[in-house]
C-alpha cells in the first residue's frame, strides 16, 4: 500500500526566512508520481509540482525548489526567502498509476506553514 | 483559477438524509476525481471517472456513489448521510489522453451533517 508522511504539522517563520517542508513516501512499484500542492484558506488545492520516478532531477522555480531522492524516498519542498504570501496549508501526494489514474491521489496529512511578518 | 467549479459551495444536510454535489471539469479535461477532506486532514480519494465509467475507487462505501456527463461534469452522491460524512468535497480534473496526469482541484463543497 502507499503512504504520505508529512512529519511537521506545522511550522512557523519569520518572513524571509528559508523553509523546508519534508515529506517522506512509501510504495511497492518502480513507476509513481510525487506531487506538492499548496491549499490557503480559501481551501482551493493549488497545483504546484509533479515529479516522475525515474526523473530525479531536482528543480526550481523563483523560490520554490524540490529534492527528490529516492534512495531515502523523499520529495522535500524549499521555500527560499520566504513571504507571508506563502502562508497555507502544504501537501505532498503519491500516485502509482499514470499520476493519477485508477487509485488517484494519496496525500500526506499536510503542514501548516506559517509566515510572520 | 483552475476552471474547474463546484456547486453548491456550501450545504447542510440531516442524517439520513441524501446529498448531490456536482463539478464542472476544466476545459478539455476528460477525467474527474472525488475527494473527501475532514477537518484537519489531506485529501482521501474517493473515486475517479474516465469517459463516463467508474475508473478507480478508494475505501469509501457503495453509498458514495457518482455519474460522468458527455461533457465530463460529474456528480457526487451521498446516500443515507452520517455525522462523519461532514468534510470538504473536492473534485479534481485532468486528462489523461492527453498525457496531462496533474489533477487540478475546484474549490470544494462543504457539507455539513447535523
Amino acid at each position: 500500500a502507499q503512504k504520505v508522511t508529512q512529519a511537521q504539522t506545522e511550522i512557523s517563520v519569520v518572513e524571509k526566512e528559508d523553509v523546508t517542508l519534508d515529506c517522506v513516501y512509501e510504495t511497492r512499484d518502480t513507476t509513481y508520481y510525487l506531487f506538492w500542492y499548496k491549499q490557503p484558506p480559501s481551501g482551493e488545492l493549488v497545483f504546484l509540482i509533479r515529479r516522475n520516478s525515474f526523473d530525479e532531477q531536482n528543480e526550481i522555480s523563483g523560490r520554490y525548489s524540490w529534492n527528490f531522492q529516492k534512495s531515502t524516498s523523499s520529495f522535500n519542498f524549499t521555500i527560499t526567502a520566504s513571504q507571508v504570501v506563502d502562508s497555507a496549508v502544504y501537501f505532498c501526494a503519491l500516485s502509482e498509476n499514470s499520476g493519477g489514474g485508477a487509485d488517484g491521489l494519496t496525500f500526506g496529512k499536510g503542514t501548516h506553514l506559517i509566515i510572520q511578518p | 483559477e483552475t476552471g474547474v467549479t463546484q456547486s453548491p459551495t456550501h450545504l447542510i444536510k440531516t442524517r439520513g438524509q441524501q446529498v448531490t454535489l456536482r463539478c464542472s471539469s476544466q476545459s478539455g479535461h476528460n477525467t474527474v476525481s472525488w475527494y473527501q477532506q475532514a477537518l484537519g486532514q489531506g485529501p482521501q480519494f474517493i473515486f475517479q471517472y474516465y469517459r463516463e465509467e467508474e475508473n478507480g475507487r478508494g475505501n469509501f462505501p457503495p453509498r458514495f456513489s457518482g455519474l460522468q456527463f458527455p461533457n465530463y461534469s460529474s456528480e457526487l452522491n451521498v446516500n443515507a448521510l452520517e455525522l462523519d460524512d461532514s468534510a470538504l468535497y473536492l473534485c479534481a480534473s485532468s486528462s489523461r489522453d492527453r498525457g496531462l496526469y496533474e489533477q487540478y482541484f475546484g474549490p470544494g463543497t462543504r457539507l455539513t451533517v447535523t
